[in-house]
């Protein structure tokens, strides 16, 4: 069974730009979620998405938004670059119900310039 | 609001001795814990969790963690390490069991020395 599969790995952006990252959740996975990770701030909770609605979301700007579609793919978005965006992104799925393990993807590794 | 705190950043110990990584968690509601290791370039794998019944969980490759509700920690434990071991740890909490959004603690990197 193929696992999170996030595309691309490696991502380098200018600041200003935006950056669409995609996230394929394990076949039958209904949530998809999306967590920052940096050196100084450690891993962090962006959002949520179970059945193509935002369940939850962290404490982040407008500037990061996400969606999901029928297929409970998701992207995330963030809009006019900072260089304090560069991070890795990780996507997790899950079944969505109480107690079901979350899977991590490999992540995208953004850069801002 | 959940909080999770693990108190050391990094753990140095030589191939085969013990370790214990350390973990404590705020919350004022009853909390599901997940510890996650991390490889280099690599995504979070789930090591092991406490969601209810005993409080000692193990995982397959010889990790173990005791939830202590009096002194809300949650530490993890390997009585012989190994090189392989090397890597990232991280605790994390969730409420209510969604674990659409877990909640973690800065991580402690384990470096084992041959």
């Amino acid at each position: 069974k193929a696992g999170v599969t996030q595309t691309p790995r490696y991502l380098i952006k200018t600041r200003g730009q935006q950056v669409t990252l995609s996230c394929s959740p394990i076949s039958g996975h209904r949530s998809v979620s999306w967590y920052q990770q940096t050196p100084g701030q450690g891993l962090q909770f962006l959002f949520e998405y179970f059945s193509e609605t935002q369940r939850n979301k962290g404490n982040f700007p407008g500037r990061f938004s996400g969606r999901q579609f029928s297929n409970s793919r998701s992207e995330m978005n963030v809009s006019t670059l900072e260089l304090g965006d560069s991070a890795l992104y990780l996507c997790a799925s899950s079944k969505g119900g109480k107690n079901t393990e979350a899977f991590f993807g490999q992540g995208t590794r953004l850069t801002v310039v | 609001a959940q909080s999770v705190t693990q108190l050391d950043s990094q753990v140095p110990v030589f191939e085969e001795a013990p370790v214990e990584l350390r973990c404590n968690y705020s919350s004022s509601v009853s909390v599901y814990l997940f510890w996650y290791v991390q490889y280099p370039n690599q995504g979070l794998q789930l090591l092991l969790k406490y969601l209810s019944g005993s409080t000692l969980v193990e995982s397959i490759n010889g990790f173990e963690a005791e939830f202590n509700k009096s002194q809300t920690s949650f530490h993890l434990r390997k009585p012989s390490v190994h090189i392989s071991d090397t890597a990232e740890y991280f605790c994390a909490v969730t409420v209510s069991g969604n674990t659409g959004k877990l909640i973690f603690g800065q991580g402690t990197t384990l470096q084992v020395k041959p």
